[in-house]
């Protein structure tokens, strides 16, 4: 089973404040899904990349993958409020059906 | 579309008691799946399924079952209670196997004591 390790595991910032959170494998990546978990809910897909190096803007935010497709990282510009929630990667393994999930970085945005 | 509705939404059960978590979904998706959410732990697979008939074990099927007789239904269940079964549980679904979406339910709160 391939580890998906997140960081950092919390992060509390002020409204206006750039960030950015990390998804690494020690395994290279056949793709990868971020979602956003807010309190009392089911995650919500954010994005899928699927090509190393690959780079998807959603608003403010900001999705990497790794040329070689051992990492990936969110990129938050101007984090408001309503960014706050748990941050999750997941791993959509080749020919598998199952996709693992990191733990999360658990981001509180402060007015 | 209600997407995937759980139910119920908090449950509190004795030690050796058994429930069953209710997950149905009106997206016409093959595939379902079976989570926990423990504090700080992430998402860990239980039990998933490819298709009406067919499931499978994930990473941590003890102490679980469940069956898949339609399309629509994915009901999991709990034998025998433990307190190391208190955690969130998440129903998900999603069409195709590899870089669909997928889509939670909103999750069963479960308290083992």
């Amino acid at each position: 089973t391939q580890l998906l390790e997140q960081s950092p595991q919390f992060l509390s910032i002020q409204e206006g404040e750039n960030l950015t959170v990390y998804c690494n494998s020690s395994s290279v990546f056949s793709s990868l899904q971020w979602y956003r978990q807010e309190p009392g809910e089911g995650p919500v897909l954010l994005v899928t990349v699927v090509t190393g190096g690959e780079v998807k803007k959603l608003k403010r935010l900001t999705f990497q993958f790794g040329d070689a497709r051992k990492d990936s990282s969110l990129h938050i510009t101007a984090a408001q409020p309503g960014d706050t929630g748990l941050y999750l990667c997941a791993e959509v393994g080749a020919g598998s059906y199952q996709l693992t999930f990191g733990k999360g970085t658990k981001l509180s945005v402060i007015p | 579309n209600a997407g995937v509705t759980q139910t119920p939404k908090f449950r509190i059960l004795k030690i050796g008691q058994s429930m069953t978590l209710q997950c149905t979904q009106d997206m016409n998706h093959n595939y379902m799946y079976w989570y926990r959410q423990d504090p700080g732990m992430g998402l860990k697979l239980i039990y998933y399924s490819v298709g009406a008939g067919i499931t499978d074990k994930g990473e941590v099927p003890n102490g679980y079952n469940v069956s898949r007789s339609t399309t629509e239904d994915f009901p999991l269940r709990l034998e025998l209670a433990a307190p190391s079964q208190t955690s969130v549980y998440f129903c998900a679904s999603r069409k195709g196997p590899t870089n669909e979406k997928l889509f939670f339910g909103s999750g069963t709160q479960l308290s083992v004591l």
